[in-house]
């Protein structure tokens, strides 16, 4: 079945302890990104990667970092959480940007 | 950043009525205007992708248009029904980045 997969799917932890997100896709698909979702702010982009060894900001980068070693997995890494961080996060990938995303289920992180 | 706004934020819709909402964004650097359906606990699914002006896509009772010169998009519902009650995003995609607006949310009355 052609997936997005996102762990964990929820997570509390306490600020400053790192933490990683992973996100996995099994379409064979080059372009991937990060989003968190804040009530009223809609979906906005944090990172996003066009293919292996691509990645690049999107409009929230910072305190968040990724990686892309695998064409199918793309990670997002808080190095040092804080509650600001505290949101609902998705992952997504396509063959394309201009392509329709598939969205992973989605993690809900708290930061205390 | 990328601005772009949904009209309205919510919307309440008696069963059976059609309905339809905006999407505005910024006409330069375009590339792509993607629609999404987001249900209550679950993920954004793909409604449409439109790059041309002009462009009209269709799905069942949901369709879509695209003007890229005055920047904008409408969605419509036709006959609307419970399960189309979800929140719809719409999303401009300028190079690599997309932006997503903030999204209508839209609830039908039985």
């Amino acid at each position: 079945e052609a997936q997005v997969t996102q762990n964990p799917r929820y997570l509390i932890t306490v600020t400053g302890k790192k933490l990683t997100v992973t996100c996995s896709q099994n379409m064979n698909h080059e372009y991937m990104s990060w989003y968190r979702q804040d009530p009223g702010l809609g979906l906005r982009q944090i990172y996003y990667s066009m293919n292996v060894e691509v990645t690049d900001k999107g409009d929230v980068p910072e305190g968040y970092k990724v990686s892309r070693k695998e064409k199918r997995n793309f990670p997002l890494i808080l190095e040092s959480p804080s509650p600001n961080q505290t949101s609902l996060y998705f992952c997504a990938s396509s063959f394309f940007p201009s392509y329709e995303q598939y969205f992973g289920p989605g993690t809900r992180l708290t930061v205390t | 950043i990328l601005n772009v706004e949904q009209s309205p934020q919510s919307l309440h819709v008696q069963e059976g009525d059609s309905t339809n909402f905006t999407c505005s964004f910024p006409s330069s650097n375009f590339y792509a205007l993607h629609w999404y359906r987001w249900e209550t606990a679950k993920s954004p699914e793909a409604l449409f992708v439109m790059t041309l002006n002009g462009d009209e896509k269709k799905k069942g009772r949901i369709s879509a248009t695209l003007n890229t010169k005055e920047g904008y998009s409408y969605l419509y519902i036709k006959g609307s029904q419970p399960e189309d009650s979800a929140t719809y995003l719409c999303a401009s995609q300028g190079a690599q980045k997309l932006v997503f607006g903030q999204g209508t949310r839209l609830t039908i009355n039985p």
